[in-house]
C-alpha cells in the first residue's frame, strides 16, 4: 500500500515553460514533505521542503504547494531548464516518533527539451 | 567537505553468497540511514542509527539483513544468503542529528546484482 504516490512516471516540458510535478499521500500523520532530485548514478539530492503548517514554499525557480485537505502537493519549476532533467522524488515524514523515516514516492522522470 | 560515500559502487554476486556494503557518512553526522531502491520504486527505509546503536531496524526485510556502526561513523550493511530479490540499489544517508528538519544527505548508492 503506497502511502506516497506519484502517478506520472514521466513528464516532458519545453525549455522555458513551467514543469508541474504532482504527489499525493494517504497517511494523515505526515506533516513534513520534501522533494528530492536524482541524476543517474548519483544519490537523491534535497531540493525543497514544506511543513504542514504552510501551503506554499518558494526557493528561486522552485515552488512547492501543499493542499492538506486534498492530501496533495506539487512542485513547480519556472522556467524549466535542460539541467532540470532528472528523476524527482516526493517524500514525506511524520512528526514525533519515526520522524526520521522518509517515505518516498516512485518518482517522476522530468525531461526538459531545449 | 566530502559527501556521503559508498563502496563498492557495484557488486555482482551469486545467489546464496554473503555481501557487505560500506557507507562513510559526512564527518560529524551522528544519524545514519540505509534505504533500498528497487527497480521502478522510490527508496525504502531499512534502518537508522543514532551514534553506534541501531535505533530503528523496522525496515529490514528479514533476518538475513544486518547492519552495524561500531564506532559511530562508518556503517556496514550485511546480507547473508543473498537472493535474486535482493538486487537493488542500496542507499546510505546521514544527517547532523535526527531532530527537527535536519536534511538527509544521500550517497551515490551501491548497485547490488544477485545472479
Amino acid at each position: 500500500d503506497q502511502q506516497v504516490k506519484q502517478n506520472s512516471p514521466s513528464l516532458s516540458v519545453q525549455e522555458g515553460r513551467i514543469s508541474i510535478l504532482n504527489c499525493d499521500y494517504t497517511n494523515s500523520m505526515f506533516d513534513y514533505f520534501l522533494w528530492y532530485k536524482k541524476y543517474p548514478a548519483e544519490g537523491p539530492t534535497f531540493l525543497i521542503s514544506i511543513s504542514s503548517i504552510k501551503d506554499k514554499n518558494e526557493d528561486g525557480r522552485f515552488t512547492v504547494f501543499l493542499n492538506k485537505s486534498a492530501k496533495h502537493l506539487s512542485l513547480h519549476i519556472v522556467p524549466s531548464q535542460p539541467g532540470d532533467s532528472a528523476v524527482y522524488f516526493c517524500a514525506a515524514r511524520p512528526s514525533g516518533a519515526g520522524s526520521y523515516q522518509l517515505t518516498f514516492g516512485k518518482g517522476t522522470k522530468l525531461s526538459v527539451i531545449p | 567537505g566530502a559527501g556521503v560515500s559508498q563502496t563498492p559502487s557495484n557488486k555482482v554476486t551469486e545467489k546464496g553468497k554473503y555481501v557487505e556494503l560500506r557507507c562513510d557518512p559526512i564527518s560529524g553526522h551522528t544519524a545514519l540511514y540505509w534505504y533500498r531502491q528497487s527497480l521502478g520504486q522510490g527508496p525504502e527505509f531499512l534502518i537508522y542509527f543514532q551514534g553506534t546503536g541501531a535505533a530503528d531496524d523496522s525496515g529490514l526485510p528479514n533476518d538475513r539483513f544486518f547492519a552495524v556502526r561500531p564506532e559511530g561513523s562508518v556503517s556496514t550493511l550485511k546480507i547473508q544468503r543473498t537472493e535474486r530479490g535482493d538486487s537493488a540499489v542500496y542507499l546510505c544517508a546521514s544527517s547532523l542529528t535526527v531532530a527537527g528538519d535536519n536534511e538527509q544527505f544521500f550517497g551515490p548508492g551501491t548497485r547490488l546484482t544477485v545472479l
